[in-house]
């Protein structure tokens, strides 16, 4: 399957402030990848879809202006979390698509971001 | 999304044991499922995935079962160890390349 990385694998940043993650496929090119949040002890809800070359597709209830989404490459999204709050703190995760008929989904490591 | 998934339990297995683990699902249209097994502070694993034209799959030490008509998944874990102590999703997909995971269960294997 595909090696995924996320960068930074944890960061702590004060209220206000913006915080971008990457997501890297690090050996197959990536037409689809996805955003997940997940917050302490509770399940990963997937927040957006991420697709090469065009706009993000948003989950219901997920503000697109607070969680940017770019995927300018097929082995590179990132998610810039804006003017982020504590109510923002969370590990969040990337997967990549296999993109063919199996639908498998290549995990990222995560990425815990802590707002003060 | 769709609502995948028990509020979370806790299982605790002896070492040796077998395990269970139960997910259901809401979405009909469903019709492929993965296992997933998460550590703490890392990415889901993919243990085991069935497509909804089984009932039954098997793999290394596990087992997934499919029931159809109540919507419901099983983890089956032969003889438990303590690197299987994790938590554990379901997640399900419809023909479309989104997952929707459940709520997890966090399985606690004591030597």
């Amino acid at each position: 399957g595909a090696v995924v990385s996320q960068h930074p694998s944890w960061v702590i940043c004060k209220s206000g402030t913006s915080v971008k993650i990457e997501c890297r496929s690090l050996d197959f090119q990536a037409t689809t990848m996805f955003w997940y949040r997940q917050f302490p002890k509770q399940s990963l809800m997937l927040m957006a879809t991420s697709n090469e070359g065009s706009k993000a597709t948003y989950e219901q209830g997920v503000e697109k202006d607070k969680f940017l989404i770019n995927h300018a490459s097929l082995t590179l999204s990132t998610l810039t979390v804006t003017s982020a709050h504590p109510e923002d703190s969370s590990f969040y995760i990337c997967s990549v698509d296999s993109g063919d008929s199996r639908r498998e989904q290549f995990f990222g490591p995560g990425t815990r971001l802590t707002v003060l | 999304g769709e609502s995948v998934g028990l509020h979370l339990p806790t299982l605790s297995v002896q070492e040796g044991d077998n395990s269970i683990i139960n997910c259901a699902y809401s979405n009909s249209a469903s019709d492929y499922f993965i296992w997933y097994k998460q550590e703490s502070g890392k990415g889901p694993q993919f243990i085991i995935d069935i497509r909804s034209n089984m009932d039954k799959r098997q793999g290394q030490r596990v087992t997934v079962l499919l029931n159809k008509t109540v919507k419901h998944l099983s983890l089956q874990i032969a003889a438990t160890q303590p690197g299987d102590s994790a938590v554990y999703f379901c997640a399900e997909n419809n023909n479309f390349n989104k997952f929707y995971f459940g709520s997890g269960t966090k399985l606690n294997v004591k030597p």
